[in-house]
């Protein structure tokens, strides 16, 4: 299986820019590279994907290296509706995505 | 369409007994997932169905799961015998392809005691 590295949790204070680092060494230049959260007892929520240029939504910007070995999740005003498990996540093949442990992100007053 | 949709919420049985799970997609969305989650760690694949076609299965996939897809719209995941190790949340998603991103619904939790 496909795997990231993000690190466990982050602290934000709420208000301020979330910056989510991902790393994704293995990665295949076809795979996008997809991020999606989880708030507690809910279902992942898709947030947004990349291949390797910038992408930005109303939810958020994904920032991807030139080397596509990373990427950055950025939530502009972080709010405390934010907080919430963020998995950064290799496409695995043509029909299932690798989820891993993602990053706890808990936004502090 | 008010998203994806699983029943029960919640699921409590005994060790040995049968149980089934429900999830009706969004309904243009013809791909349809199931991934199972266990405390601290992220979801994982299970299975996928292509309309009403199982299309990839993952090796957590024992002989005692079984799911379904009939007529391409809702699926049944069953899991037959259940072991206390089958504790955990299902979670269903559906998307019109891998690059529009999943829908999930809100998942089924099982206890098994």
């Amino acid at each position: 299986d496909a795997k990231t590295t993000q690190p466990p949790s982050m602290d934000c204070a709420e208000g301020r820019a979330a910056n989510l680092p991902c790393n994704h060494s293995t990665i295949s230049g076809n795979e996008y590279v997809y991020w999606y959260r989880q708030i507690h007892s809910q279902g992942p929520q898709y947030i947004i994907h990349g291949l390797k240029n910038n992408e930005t939504n109303e939810m958020a910007s994904l920032i991807i290296t030139e080397d596509r070995k990373s990427s950055t999740l950025i939530l502009p005003h972080a709010t405390l509706r934010d907080t919430a498990v963020y998995y950064c996540i290799e496409q695995t093949g043509a029909n299932n995505l690798f989820f891993g442990t993602g990053t706890r992100l808990t936004v502090i007053p | 369409d008010t998203g994806v949709s699983q029943n029960p919420r919640h699921k409590i049985t005994k060790r040995g007994q049968n149980v089934t799970f429900r999830c009706d997609p969004i309904s243009e969305h013809n791909r349809l997932y199931w991934y199972r989650q266990t405390l601290g760690q992220g979801p994982e694949f299970l299975t996928y169905f292509q309309n009403e076609a199982q299309l990839e299965k993952s090796r957590l996939l024992s002989d005692r799961f079984s799911a379904e897809r009939p007529k391409g719209s809702f699926s049944t995941l069953e899991i037959q015998r259940t072991e206390q190790g089958d504790s955990a949340m299902y979670l269903c998603a559906s998307s019109l392809a891998l690059l529009y991103g999943y829908t999930f619904g809100s998942g089924t939790r099982l206890t098994v005691v």
